[in-house]
């Protein structure tokens, strides 16, 4: 799976919108960007998948350029809940729909002010 | 209705005892996993099962027991504990989705050992 590296710690303000850049230089042609949310004192989540261009769900966007060498995760309008860590993790579709393992790195710590 | 959910929530005890992490999941999934978090956050798998096989044994030391009873209750025997040990330990069960959005993890439970 590929190695993806992310911003260890991030700031905002509520109402603000938060760009979360991911970069995976050796993502594969058959290789999916997942994002997952993890609140404090609970497992990680499902936020958004996508594979090139746009993905945008109730929660939150997912950008991929064409390179797919990176992609951000865009929420918009944070609030206090939105503090969470976020993790990108990047791997075949088979691992996330089949059962396999998650490869998570570091994520992304991103603390919402009010 | 919890999907996953683990017992107990919190678990101190004392170096070389030997406890037991339950996990049970109500959504029909066939496959299940535990995964550890350690004090920088990473997540990383120890052992996966599907529908009570294990298909997945990371290096993980043999103190450490799964037993899948039926498909859907993964436990975790961990015997002579040690300090290394303390983590947060996350159940999870996947099923295949065709969208990516096919794991759900359990609250955790945070072992601590003294």
């Amino acid at each position: 799976l590929a190695k993806t590296t992310q911003p260890i710690s991030m700031d905002s303000y509520e109402g603000q919108e938060v760009n979360i850049t991911c970069s995976h230089n050796n993502i594969a042609t058959n290789d999916y960007i997942t994002w997952y949310q993890q609140f404090p004192s609970q497992g990680p989540r499902f936020i958004i998948q996508g594979y090139k261009t746009k993905v945008t769900n109730e929660v939150a966007s997912l950008f991929i350029p064409a390179d797919r060498k990176s992609s951000t995760l865009s929420l918009p309008r944070v609030s206090l809940s939105d503090t969470a860590v976020y993790y990108c993790l990047v791997g075949p579709r088979v691992v996330y729909n089949q059962g396999g393992k998650l490869i998570f790195g570091q994520g992304t710590e991103l603390s919402v002010k009010p | 209705d919890t999907a996953v959910s683990q017992t107990p929530k919190y678990l101190v005890t004392q170096m070389g005892n030997d406890k037991s992490i339950k996990c049970e999941q109500n959504l029909g999934h066939d496959t299940m996993y535990w995964y550890k978090q350690d004090s920088k956050k990473f997540l990383k798998i120890m052992f996966s099962y599907n529908n009570k096989e294990l298909i997945i044994n990371e290096t993980v030391p043999n103190r450490f027991s799964p037993k899948s009873p039926d498909k859907a209750h993964l436990n975790l025997h961990i015997n002579s504990l040690e300090l290394g040990d303390s983590a947060v330990y996350f159940c999870a069960s996947s099923q295949e989705t065709g969208q990516g959005t096919g794991y759900t993890f359990g609250s955790g439970t945070r072992l601590t050992v003294v």
